[in-house]
């Protein structure tokens, strides 16, 4: 089976801290993904990358850079958390001809 | 911008009941259309998925029914049960975008016991 892992379900920062949420996936994807969950809102990509070192903007990337220096590792940063980066944080991976797999997600507050 | 509406927002449905949760799209060049199924404190899991070569896919108890000319697909949940209570969306993407995926805003499914 697909296994995308994220490196902590809850996460609580302060306005300003830097933030990173890594992601792992063990079955060789091209492709990553990260999203944000927000209700009523459903499922928003912010980045996404086709390639080591590849990355593209999603329709939110403001406020948000990533980086992928392997192929199996996705992080995703936040350069200055805001309040309103609250939100439920989701990884996931796919190959280009098949659905994508999603992790269990990282809840972050900003306090 | 691509988007997919999805409705309704919210469902309760009696056991043994068919729920039904409906799609519909505008960009043309979507090719592949999966259903994502995620419960509390989970991420979505692909649940089924159609490609618009077919009008049907039927899985189990789960069935896809896709309209090309209507721009329309719709998620069927027959005899559905109380483990079936989740939030449902809907996905639709095409080739030439690395499979980026545009999600609808998703429907809460709630089964009565």
């Amino acid at each position: 089976d697909v296994k995308v892992t994220q490196s902590s379900r809850y996460l609580v920062k302060r306005t300003g801290e830097k933030v990173f949420l890594e992601c792992v996936q063990d079955m060789d994807h091209e492709n990553m993904f990260w999203y944000r969950q927000d209700p009523g809102l459903g499922l928003r990509l912010i980045y996404f990358s086709y390639d080591v070192k590849m990355k593209e903007k999603g329709d939110i990337p403001e406020g948000y850079s990533v980086s992928r220096e392997k192929k199996e590792r996705f992080s995703l940063i936040l350069e200055s958390a805001s309040t309103n980066q609250t939100s439920m944080y989701l990884c996931a991976s796919s190959f280009t001809q098949a659905g994508q797999f999603f992790g269990p997600g990282t809840r972050l507050t900003v306090l | 911008q691509q988007q997919v509406k999805q409705s309704p927002q919210s469902l309760i449905v009696q056991k043994g009941g068919i729920s039904i949760i409906n799609c519909a799209y505008e960009n043309t060049a979507f090719d592949y259309f999966p259903w994502y199924q995620q419960f509390p404190g989970k991420g979505p899991a692909l649940l089924i998925a159609i490609r618009p070569d077919v009008s049907e896919k039927k899985e189990g108890r789960f069935t896809i029914s896709f309209n090309k000319s209507a721009k329309q697909f719709s998620l069927h949940i027959m005899d559905s049960q109380p483990g079936d209570s989740a939030t449902y969306f809907c996905a639709a993407t095409h080739s030439g975008s690395a499979r980026q995926l545009t999600f609808g805003s998703g429907t809460q499914l709630t089964v009565l016991p």
